[in-house]
């Protein structure tokens, strides 16, 4: 079975510019949840979602949007970008969200802002 | 909010020393707690995880962790080092109700030959 995957694998935009990720989960899991890890540091949690419902968002500006579509991939969109927005992003997915679920990650999308 | 702390942001040992990552959490209920590893150009894979079953939790490759809600602690170790086993590694705690994970900032863990 393929696990989570997310394209792209690597990115550059420049400052303001808008970005769109992509993440399908494993096949079966209904929950996709997105991370911010900057270099030298934990993930930090951006949003989850649940059966094309959010059920939690992080500390992150309205600038980070993100949906879930009927087949349980999502999107994650950043728009106006700033430097500080440069960061290995990772999609993870579980079966229904819970807290005493494991996470599967994907290997993220490298996004370098100019 | 919950949080976790990692002490150590670099530990390096001998190939067939011990290892022991430090982890200490804050939580007002029990936690479930997790450790992951990270290899480079890699996503996160789960070593293991306590879900209040039993307080020492067996993961893989060797890795073992142990919940001790005294110290609020969840120390990892490994009795014999591989090369194999540098890499980063990140402990982490999710939220109640759903699976939002507190992450500590990560300790690189390098094996020396």
């Amino acid at each position: 079975d393929a696990g989570v995957t997310q394209s792209p694998t690597h990115l550059i935009k420049t400052r303001g510019q808008q970005v769109t990720l992509r993440c399908s989960p494993i096949s079966g899991h209904k929950s996709v949840s997105w991370y911010q890890q900057v270099l030298g540091q934990g993930p930090q949690f951006i949003f989850q979602y649940y059966e094309k419902e959010e059920r939690g968002r992080g500390n992150f500006p309205d600038r980070f949007s993100a949906r879930q579509f009927p087949n349980y991939s999502s999107e994650l969109n950043v728009n106006a970008l700033l430097l500080g927005d440069s960061a290995l992003y990772l999609c993870a997915s579980s079966y229904r969200g819970r807290n005493n679920e494991k996470l599967f990650f994907g290997s993220g999308t490298q996004l370098s802002v100019l | 909010a919950q949080s976790v702390t990692q002490l150590g942001s670099h530990v390096s040992v001998s190939e067939g020393a011990l290892v022991l990552l430090r982890c200490n959490y804050s939580s007002s209920v029990p936690p479930y707690l997790f450790w992951y590893v990270q290899y480079p150009n890699q996503g996160l894979q789960l070593l293991l995880k306590y879900t209040s079953a039993a307080t020492l939790v067996k993961g893989i490759n060797g890795f073992e962790a142990e919940f001790k809600k005294s110290e609020t602690s969840f120390h990892l170790t490994k009795p014999s080092a591989h090369m194999s086993d540098s890499a980063e590694y990140l402990c982490a705690v999710s939220e109640y109700n759903f699976n939002k994970f507190y992450f500590g900032s990560g300790t690189k863990l390098n094996v020396k030959p």
